[in-house]
């Protein structure tokens, strides 16, 4: 069974760092390209960053330079290093399986990041 | 940047009754899109991928159609545990995904 389970999430001061986890089992993860996703209280989703099979990466616009996507295949672990965090990165994290480039196949039950002073 | 409407914003149907929501993309994404079924306090979940294909262990219940830039999730019976948020999404702009805003779906 594949499950994916976040952890990390807390509450943190505007400007603080935040690392996230996420601990993949059920699948092979080194063959999987992996995600994270966010949900601020009351919205809709928020794609944020993916990480290739060969740890390319990429970022949403709104996180560019602040948060750093990472994984461990040794250790079938997936992270996000969150930055510079402002009170709008208020949010409920996901991370989220990648199948075929196309869509979001198995997801995490999700972490809550509160920014707040 | 390919954009995702969904409608309507909220529906409210009774048990049993068909449900019809929408997903419009501002160009076409060909067959690449898929819905996901979020329950409060749940993370989502694939329904859909490929317009029209379910996902493992979906209900018949459930169904996609459409292409190009107009696509339909319809649910053919309602039932209780079928209250929740259903969101589209593409990924023509790779790597970005990109999500409609949601149809809340209330069971009476």
């Amino acid at each position: 069974e594949v499950q994916l389970v976040e952890s990390g999430g807390d509450f943190v001061q505007p400007g603080g760092s935040l690392r996230l986890s996420c601990a993949a089992s059920g699948f092979t993860f080194s063959t999987y390209s992996m995600n994270w996703v966010r949900q601020a209280p009351g919205k809709g989703l928020e794609w944020l960053s993916y990480i290739s099979t060969s740890s390319s990466v990429y970022y949403a616009d709104s996180v560019k330079g602040r948060f750093t996507i990472s994984r461990d295949n040794a250790k079938n672990s997936l992270y996000l290093q969150m930055d510079s965090l402002r009170d709008e990165d208020t949010a409920v994290y996901y991370c989220a399986r990648d199948q075929l480039e196309l869509r979001l196949d198995y997801w995490g039950q999700g972490t809550l990041v509160t920014v707040s002073s | 940047e390919i954009v995702l409407t969904q409608s309507p914003a909220t529906l409210s149907l009774s048990p049993g009754e068909r449900a019809t929501l929408s997903c419009r993309a501002s160009q076409s994404v060909s067959s690449y899109l898929a819905w996901y079924q979020q329950k409060p306090g749940q993370a989502p979940r694939l329904l859909i991928y490929d317009a029209s294909n379910r996902a493992t262990g979906i209900p018949a219940r459930f169904s996609g159609s459409g292409s190009g830039t107009d696509f339909t999730l319809t649910i053919s019976s309602l039932e209780p545990e079928d209250s929740a948020v259903y969101y589209c999404q593409q990924r023509s702009n790779w790597p970005m995904y990109t999500f409609g805003q949601g149809t809340k779906l209330e069971i009476k």
